[in-house]
């Protein structure tokens, strides 16, 4: 069954502490995208990568990093430095660049305690 | 880089009634709008979609209008059901830049 797997769904994290979200696709799409959901401010785009070991900055990037070292897998990381990291966190992908529908994972909640 | 505005940001009809959410976007080289549904607690799913080169696309219940013009969108749906109970968003990408810009979202609510 194709789709995206994001982990864990619920994260707790103390300050200062760095935490890395996991995201797998097996749709074999090139693209992929992490994007920020806070209540009343829509979803605003962390990092994004069109192909392996390749990836691009976002609106948001500040105090997170990323890395693509396979198709498949797209990880984020939220250091230390992000200021404000609770929020709820959606990893997507697409075919290709460009234009298309972007397929959306279950998401993942991080609060910092 | 693009910015998509999205009115209202709570709409309520009764149920039959049509709604309409508009979205209005910056960058005159975005060329791809589509319109999202998110249920609560759950992922965004695309409901419809428009390029630039259409001026009107319909899925049942579901439209959305595009004036290039005006760079301005919107997303009509008739027959209003509980089950489109949901936060709509708007989106725009385009030229030249990868990723979508969302709207704020819109939050539908049908009552009975």
């Amino acid at each position: 069954d194709g789709g995206i797997t994001q982990s864990p769904k619920y994260l707790f994290r103390k300050e200062g502490q760095n935490v890395t979200l996991s995201c797998e696709q097996n749709l074999n799409h090139d693209a992929m995208y992490w994007y920020r959901q806070d209540p009343g401010q829509g979803l605003r785009l962390i990092y994004y990568s069109q192909i392996v070991n390749d990836f691009q900055k976002g609106d948001i990037a500040e105090g997170y990093s990323v890395s693509r070292e396979k198709k498949e897998s797209f990880p984020l990381t939220v250091t230390s430095a992000q200021k404000n990291p609770t929020a709820f966190y959606l990893c997507a992908s697409r075919k290709g660049q460009g234009t298309g529908e972007l397929f959306f994972g279950e998401g993942s909640r991080l609060t910092v305690l | 880089g693009e910015n998509v505005e999205q009115h209202p940001s709570t709409l309520s009809v009764q149920e039959g009634d049509s709604a309409v959410i508009k979205c209005t976007y910056s960058d005159s080289a975005s060329n791809y709008f589509p319109w999202y549904k998110q249920e609560l607690g759950k992922r965004p799913q695309l409901i419809i979609d428009i390029r630039s080169n259409v001026g009107e696309k319909k899925d049942q219940r579901i439209a959305v209008t595009l004036n290039k013009t005006a760079k301005h969108f919107s997303l009509h749906i008739t027959e209003t059901q509980p089950e489109d109970s949901a936060v709509y968003f708007c989106a725009a990408t385009g030229g030249g830049a990868d990723g979508l810009t969302f709207g704020k979202g819109t939050h539908l609510i049908i009552q009975p």
